[in-house]
């Protein structure tokens, strides 16, 4: 039973195309993330919801979305894709915000922008 | 902002030799995790450390909280071939947001 699932794994596109990457926990945490790692590893926040509620929206275009139908789900939606969105695309989830309690991460959506 | 400076950037190491990486910060943070990152899949925690000065092992993983809070340290000992990876460390201070060093890439040598 895996934790934290995304789908796809795989994402390959042409520039301005929209897409979207679903994930889900089954670990009953309350607060779900979605961190973008780069082609240097480097892994940064893109967004965070608390029980539905978006807590964290870093400085990321908007034509990234996040939804959140409830608090298993969180979903990414993006649109008019552009080559530098290339990159490994991760879900998380925690059971607490503050203090942090340990992210569980998906396996990671790979998305590839031609 | 807060930022994570994670050393050294990459290490190779021969079969059974022990490997510490740390990671230090001007700013001073309550939470420090380190985690492991193999190929095609996401990171997975290894070690939470919740106090100044808390020295925690698992296995042959030891971490330590800095009692300054503002940095940490892994070391490995004995490695084997499955240790290769990419480590992390992130930390969260107060209520901001967790973040994480730019990663240390491991390789073993059997």
């Amino acid at each position: 039973d895996t934790a934290v699932s995304q789908t796809p794994k795989y994402l390959v596109t042409q520039m301005g195309n929209d897409k979207s990457i679903k994930c889900e926990q089954n670990l009953g945490h309350d607060t779900m993330y979605w961190y973008k790692q780069d082609s240097k590893k480097f892994l940064k926040i893109m967004f965070s919801y608390n029980n539905k509620e978006l807590i964290i929206n870093e400085t990321v275009p908007n034509r990234f979305s996040p939804k959140s139908p409830d608090k298993a789900h969180l979903n990414l939606h993006i649109n008019s894709l552009e080559l530098g969105d290339s990159a490994v695309y991760f879900c998380a989830s925690s059971q607490v915000y503050v203090p942090i309690s340990p992210l569980h991460f998906g396996n990671g959506t790979r998305l590839t922008v031609t | 902002g807060q930022q994570l400076n994670q050393s050294p950037q990459s290490m190779f190491i021969q079969e059974g030799e022990d490997v510490s990486m740390n990671c230090t910060s001007s700013s001073i943070f309550n939470t420090w995790l380190w985690y492991k990152q193999d190929p095609g899949e996401g990171p997975v925690l290894l070690i939470a450390l919740y106090k100044a000065g808390e020295l925690t092992s698992n296995g042959r993983l030891t971490a330590q909280f800095g009692i300054t809070r503002k940095d940490s340290f892994l070391n490995i000992s004995a490695s084997i071939p499955s240790d290769v990876g990419i480590y992390f460390c992130a930390a969260q201070g107060g209520s901001e947001k967790l973040v994480f060093g730019k990663g240390m890439k491991l390789t073993v040598n059997p």
